[in-house]
């Protein structure tokens, strides 16, 4: 079945740039995902991009796709203390298809 | 701004008790799912819902599990008889149609089987 990994813990300092990592396994993933997860609230949708392209922006966010490799980057620049989160990769088949997600990357940004 | 609403936020239940999970979609949202995150490990599909029916299920979703939009606001995970195994942060979510990409979560409900 898919699988989708991440690291487990990333720390920055205040200011610089993060990059979060994540696997997957299907090559049919048609829609890739970064959610974030801030302490006792729900999953929320940071960006999104499709299996056709390879970078997209989105002020501080930048996602890169390697298809080839089955990667998947979301890089934050200027990182500021509440970006501190977990953030999750997914993905689906389909729009609106259940979602797969790796198990969470800890993002901690040091002042 | 809307948001997913779950009630309770933590259930404690004795193994074999039936439970309900709670959840109000945001208003004009028409497809619902549950997932559910047992604690160290990854957040698990559950049940899609849309149009009083279920849409796709995962292999976690068995007989001890149903699910059901009672009314036009809520939206409920019933889970027959406990186990110890069930102990997870469930999360709803909903999605506005069907070429909406986003899936909006909610909190989370802690349930904790005794």
């Amino acid at each position: 079945g898919e699988d989708v990994e991440q690291s487990l813990f990333l720390s920055v300092r205040e200011g610089d740039s993060s990059v979060i990592n994540c696997t997957y396994t299907d090559s049919s993933s048609t829609y890739l995902y970064w959610y974030k997860q801030e302490p006792g609230a729900g999953l929320q949708l940071l960006t999104y991009i499709f299996s056709n392209m390879d970078m997209k922006q989105d002020q501080r966010l930048t996602v890169l796709l390697n298809k080839k490799d089955k990667h998947l980057s979301l890089r934050i620049a200027d990182t500021q203390t509440g970006d501190s989160a977990i953030y999750f990769c997914a993905e689906s088949l389909n729009a609106g298809n259940m979602l797969t997600f790796g198990g969470g990357t800890r993002l901690m940004v040091k002042p | 701004e809307p948001e997913v609403t779950q009630t309770p936020s933590h259930q404690v239940t004795q193994m074999g008790q039936e439970v309900i999970l709670r959840c109000v979609p945001i208003s004009n949202h028409l497809y619902f799912y549950w997932y559910r995150q047992i604690l160290g490990q990854k957040v698990e599909f559950l049940v899609s819902f849309y149009n009083n029916e279920i849409s796709e299920k995962s292999e976690i979703f068995d007989d001890q599990f149903s699910v059901e939009r009672p009314d036009g606001s809520n939206f409920t995970l019933k889970i027959r008889s406990t186990k110890l195994e069930d102990s997870a942060m469930y999360f709803c979510a909903s999605r506005l149609r069907q070429s909406s990409y986003e899936q909006y979560f909610g909190p989370g409900t802690r349930l904790t089987v005794t």
